[in-house]
């Protein structure tokens, strides 16, 4: 088994801060992603890595960044935090074939004042 | 554009009973569709995946897919407390859309009464 750490847990910014979020696996997975959930409700794709330095823009990518410099961890930029924004952000990764179980870390919730 | 939609938004079931969680999608390409469950304050957890048209029993949890009616539901029996959470349809995109990044569904929150 392998385990998916998000850091931090609880995240508070101001409107107009870039913020960056953290995500390890050590499944040594391949594919990494990172999703949003507002509200309890579905979950948008923001962007996803199938391999270290690689990059592939989800529908949300707009305002966000991201990197992976090696294989275990992927970041997630916030450019510029909106104000009134509170989301979910939510890191996976999967094994690199197609059509693989995503594993999803516990999230990191995002508060813009 | 995918479009993944699921009915209803919620739902109550009394413990022991059955609860029906329906699914459609709109790309008639799609090959494979999973079934995530999602507990407060957690990130979602596979629960089963289905590719074949047909029935797939896991356990409590049964998975139907008709693919040309566009169509995956997931049928929970026997119903307990502990299955009171978030459920997602999420469907794979085909390989030549590079069958990783799922699609997630609007969700549907089960509540189980005692």
């Amino acid at each position: 088994g392998g385990i998916i750490t998000q850091t931090p847990k609880f995240l508070i910014g101001q409107e107009g801060q870039k913020l960056t979020l953290k995500c390890q696996q050590n499944f040594n997975h391949d594919t990494m992603y990172w999703y949003r959930q507002d509200s309890g409700k579905g979950l948008r794709l923001i962007y996803y890595s199938i391999t270290e330095n690689d990059l592939q823009k989800g529908d949300l990518s707009e305002g966000y960044d991201a990197s992976r410099e090696k294989k275990s961890s992927f970041s997630l930029t916030v450019t510029s935090a909106q104000k009134n924004e509170m989301a979910v952000f939510l890191c996976a990764s999967s094994p690199g074939t197609v059509y693989a179980e995503q594993f999803f870390g516990p999230g990191t919730r995002l508060t813009v004042l | 554009q995918q479009k993944v939609q699921q009915s209803p938004e919620s739902l109550i079931v009394p413990e022991g009973g059955m609860a029906s969680l329906n699914c459609t999608f709109s790309d008639r390409n799609s090959q494979y569709f999973w079934w995530y469950r999602q507990h407060s304050g957690e990130g979602p957890k596979a629960l089963m995946s289905i590719f074949s048209n047909g029935d797939k029993k896991e356990g409590r949890f049964t998975a139907h897919l008709n693919k040309a009616s566009l169509h995956v539901s997931l049928h929970i029996k026997d119903s307990q407390p502990s299955d009171s959470a978030l459920y997602f349809c999420a469907v794979s995109p085909p390989p030549y859309q590079g069958g990783r990044a799922l699609i997630f569904g609007t969700g549907t929150t089960v509540s189980v009464s005692p």
